[in-house]
């Protein structure tokens, strides 16, 4: 089984509906993340949270919200979808000692 | 804030031929240079890192080497094979900070 598991792998929904994006993992990291990546972009930091009581705004946080239910689990929502926020999706842990950033294989988000 | 510049977008070599891919940042307080692969339908993978105490790394047929008086960064593969298709992220980080900020990536196309 994958150390990071998002799901839905794939969504396509229209403007306006609320969307959920999960994210979990085995790793037994307290560091947890959601990237945004858009092609020539590279990744965006959306959020990040350190433990189940810490949430820190990114790059580009205006239109996203974040959950962090347990050391094991963040969650992403898009309240009110709109076109420009298809993009591919990724939750990822960070190793504190080292900073390697371990990724989920992407959740990739279409809005018509 | 930090801001990392890759070069080139897309890259284009014969089997067996060299790759490089180069990086700037803007950052003074940065140390940890991370190189992440992403393979097709999968998330970024870290294949090399460096640390601003060191100028050179190498793994196999990967190097990345680091002027931090010039704020540059560069990955090298040698006799690139097929499977060495992919998009290359660079990164910096100040490991005692909390964000990576990626470069826009660069697609490297090994043609057979």
């Amino acid at each position: 089984d994958a150390d990071v598991t998002q799901t839905p792998r794939n969504r396509i929904t229209k403007t306006g509906k609320r969307i959920m994006l999960e994210c979990s993992q085995t790793k037994g990291h307290d560091r947890m993340y959601w990237y945004r990546q858009d092609p020539g972009l590279g990744l965006q930091l959306i959020y990040y949270s350190f433990d189940v009581k810490d949430i820190n705004k990114g790059e580009i946080s205006d239109g996203y919200s974040v959950s962090r239910q347990a050391q094991a689990k963040f969650s992403l929502s898009l309240e009110s979808a709109i076109p420009n926020q298809t993009a591919l999706y990724f939750c990822a842990t960070s190793d504190p000692g080292s900073g390697e950033l371990f990724f989920g294989e992407g959740s990739r988000l279409t809005v018509l | 804030g930090e801001n990392v510049e890759q070069h080139p977008s897309t890259l284009s070599v014969q089997e067996g031929d060299s790759a490089v891919i180069k990086c700037t940042y803007s950052d003074s307080a940065s140390n940890y240079f991370p190189w992440y692969k992403q393979e097709l339908g999968k998330g970024p993978q870290l294949i090399i890192d460096i640390r601003s105490n060191v100028g050179e790394k190498k793994d196999q047929r990967i190097a990345v080497t680091l002027n931090k008086t010039a704020k540059h960064f560069s990955l090298h593969i040698t006799e690139t094979q097929p499977e060495d298709s992919a998009v290359y992220f660079c990164a910096a980080k100040d490991t005692g900070g909390f964000k990576t900020i990626f470069g826009a990536g660069t697609r490297l196309f090994v043609k057979a």
